[in-house]
């Protein structure tokens, strides 16, 4: 069964802080990683997206990481901003289909 | 990146009537939508997946009889929550899948529903 584990569930960190969440995966066969942010009320929105020849992708304060050996992920936040605080899915794609395989999403909060 | 809209953002209807959600691609053509529903705090859920011009491909527990959905062009999906009951109130969100993007979903804004 395609499964995908995230954690911590949630997270709260202070302003300018860094912080690493964690996603680990059983999807099979794999096609593609993603990390998304979605902000309450909102749709999840691309942060990364990672094939299984990518060890590692930054988009400006967010760099997520892959090893697909071992088939985890992570993505790492730098100097974090009070706009990060929202639930980070990790979402794993495989080449069986168009299907998504959602992780339940870290809750970040930043605070002052 | 390419866009993808839904309306309204938010709806509260009655129990009973029905209400219907619009799911746009606004820059490109989507011949495949994806319909999903989010409860609090909790992952988003596939209900069904919208093929334009032909029926929808609903998944295991979910009512075709309940939840309509029309893709009746390459940009429009549409949902419709047919007699909406208390237990329909949540947060449903549709996307797009964009071929020309190594086939990437593009997910819309999400529409909040609230049946009294």
């Amino acid at each position: 069964k395609n499964q995908v584990e995230q954690s911590p569930q949630s997270l709260i960190i202070l302003e300018g802080k860094n912080c690493t969440l964690q996603c680990n995966y059983t999807v099979s066969p794999f096609s593609n990683l993603r990390w998304y942010k979605q902000d309450t009320g909102r749709g999840p929105v691309s942060l990364t997206i990672m094939t299984f020849s990518e060890n590692t992708k930054s988009n400006g304060r967010y760099t997520a990481t892959l090893d697909a050996d071992t088939k985890q992920s992570s993505l790492h936040i730098t100097a974090s901003q009070l706009s990060d605080s929202a639930s980070y899915i990790c979402v794993v794609s495989s080449r069986s289909g168009y299907a998504l395989n959602f992780g339940k999403g870290t809750s970040l909060l930043v605070t002052p | 990146g390419a866009v993808v809209s839904q309306h309204p953002s938010w709806v509260i209807c009655k129990s009973g009537t029905s209400v219907k959600i619009e799911c746009r691609s606004l820059d490109f053509q989507a011949t495949t939508m994806f319909w999903y529903r989010q409860f609090p705090k909790k992952s988003l859920m596939l209900m069904a997946t919208s093929n334009e011009g032909s029926k929808a491909t609903y998944e295991q527990g979910v009512e075709k009889d309940k939840f309509l959905i029309n893709h009746a062009s390459l940009t429009l999906s549409t949902l419709t929550v047919t007699s909406a009951h208390p237990e329909d109130s949540s947060f449903y969100i549709c996307s797009a899948l964009e071929v020309l993007a190594d086939n990437e979903q593009f997910f819309g804004p999400g529409t909040r529903l609230t049946v009294l």
